[in-house]
């Protein structure tokens, strides 16, 4: 069945630490993105990207950055400049082009920072 | 700056009753997503409106959307508990920027007997 994976599930992190939450979709999506969730509240995106090789920052990306090497995966590194990483986390993909706005979403990562 | 807000952001109903989500956008946005998420959970695509006047419906659940008023709404009619979930919508800025959404805040939805 297509879809696509997050992982870890659940991730406890200390202060100081970089972190790196995967996401791969083998949907053969041209698109992805991350979201950021907090308690109560929408979603953010943090990053995106359009194309392999190619992405961009989103609303909120001071402390995130990514790659994007494969078509199929996308990964977030949290690192030590987010001040406030704790968090709900989605990857998201989508068609490309004008389709694109239906985004299917993983399971989601939840970053815990003690 | 493209701004979502949804309202109610509670909302308590009784089952059989009908309510309304509404989810006002605060510049010219193309198409309107809603979606779905169930508590710890991901979020699911419920429906996609593509331009003004646009209604689709899905069980219980109806969508339009309305481009000159900016605003879409999600109908629930003859409530179940099966709906209490969290409901977001979404709109995106167009152009190049189609799977750029910016979502509200979500309406969490509890439906007591």
């Amino acid at each position: 069945d297509g879809g696509i994976t997050q992982s870890p599930k659940y991730l406890f992190r200390k202060e100081g630490q970089n972190v790196t939450l995967s996401c791969e979709q083998n949907l053969n999506h041209d698109a992805m993105y991350w979201y950021r969730q907090d308690p109560g509240q929408g979603l953010r995106l943090i990053y995106y990207s359009q194309i392999v090789n190619d992405f961009q920052k989103g609303d909120i990306a001071e402390g995130y950055s990514v790659s994007r090497e494969k078509k199929e995966s996308f990964p977030l590194t949290v690192t030590s400049a987010q001040k406030n990483p704790t968090a709900f986390y989605l990857c998201a993909s989508s068609i490309s082009g004008e389709g694109a706005g239906e985004l299917f979403f993983g399971e989601g990562s939840r970053l815990t920072v003690l | 700056e493209l701004k979502v807000e949804q309202n109610p952001l509670f909302l308590s109903m009784q089952e059989g009753k009908n309510y309304t989500i509404y989810c006002n956008y605060s510049t010219t946005s193309d198409r309107l997503y809603w979606y779905r998420q169930d508590p710890g959970k991901s979020l699911e695509s419920l429906f996609v409106l593509l331009s003004n006047g646009a209604v689709k419906q899905e069980g219980r659940l109806m969508a339009s959307l309305d481009t000159k008023a900016r605003l879409s709404t999600l109908h629930i009619t003859a409530a179940v508990h099966d709906l209490s979930a969290t409901y977001f919508c979404a709109a995106n800025a167009g152009g190049t920027s189609y799977g750029k959404l910016t979502f509200g805040q979500g309406t969490i939805l509890t439906v007591h007997p």
